[in-house]
């Protein structure tokens, strides 16, 4: 059974560096698709970030292309997110998620953020 | 990007009852559209893609249909297992975006 559980501080000052990992159990991250992050607001409104592909490359939505990166480590099939220069509009609960085709069929349970001084 | 308008943001309904939500696209996104279900403290879960396809192990009583900008789930006979919130996700064109969420309750 394919699993994804995302780690990270709960809590970032800002200014500072958001780095989030995502663990993957049950499925080889570069035997193919797409592995993304996606956020949720307050008040629900969702925000797909980016992904980075099966071979490597990367993905990212422009509204975030200065700040964000994704990347991975193969030998531990995990995958990472980092957002930098973070403000208070960077509070969310984030997801990352099995791209498959264009469409997410795989999703962790979620980890809540809070930029906060 | 395409924005997304998803209504309702909440709706009430009785066990059996069929339900509906819809999504409208501000341009054609030519039934790129996908579906979830997201129950609370859960992650969310794939119902349906390309607008009308139901994913794997979804119960038939889930629907999708639509075409051009206006898109619709519907549930048939709902069943208490059903109260969740539902969103929809274009993937017609980057970036992907989301619709704001419905969140069904039962009545």
């Amino acid at each position: 059974e394919i699993q994804l559980q995302e780690s990270g501080p709960g809590l970032v000052k800002p200014s500072q560096s958001l780095s989030l990992t995502c663990s993957v159990t049950g499925y080889t991250i570069t035997s193919g698709y797409d592995w993304s992050w996606i956020r949720k607001f307050p008040g629900n409104k969702m925000e797909w970030m980016g992904y980075i592909s099966y071979s490597g490359s990367t993905n990212y939505n422009p509204s975030l292309k200065s700040r964000i990166s994704i990347t991975r480590d193969t030998s531990k099939n995990q995958f990472f997110l980092q957002l930098n220069s973070v403000t208070t509009e960077d509070t969310a609960t984030y997801y990352c998620a099995r791209l498959i085709a264009y469409y997410f069929d795989y999703w962790g349970q979620g980890v809540m953020v809070t930029v906060s001084s | 990007d395409i924005q997304m308008t998803q209504s309702p943001a909440s709706l009430s309904a009785s066990l059996g009852e069929t339900v509906t939500i819809e999504c409208r696209a501000s341009e054609d996104i030519y039934n790129g559209l996908a579906w979830y279900q997201q129950k609370p403290g859960k992650s969310p879960q794939l119902l349906i893609y390309n607008a009308n396809s139901l994913h794997t192990g979804v119960p038939s009583r889930f629907s999708g249909s639509g075409s051009g900008t206006q898109y619709s789930l519907k549930i048939n006979s709902l069943q208490s297992e059903d109260v969740a919130s539902y969103f929809c996700q274009q993937y017609y064109d980057y970036p992907y975006t989301f619709g704001a969420g419905t969140k069904l309750e039962l009545k």
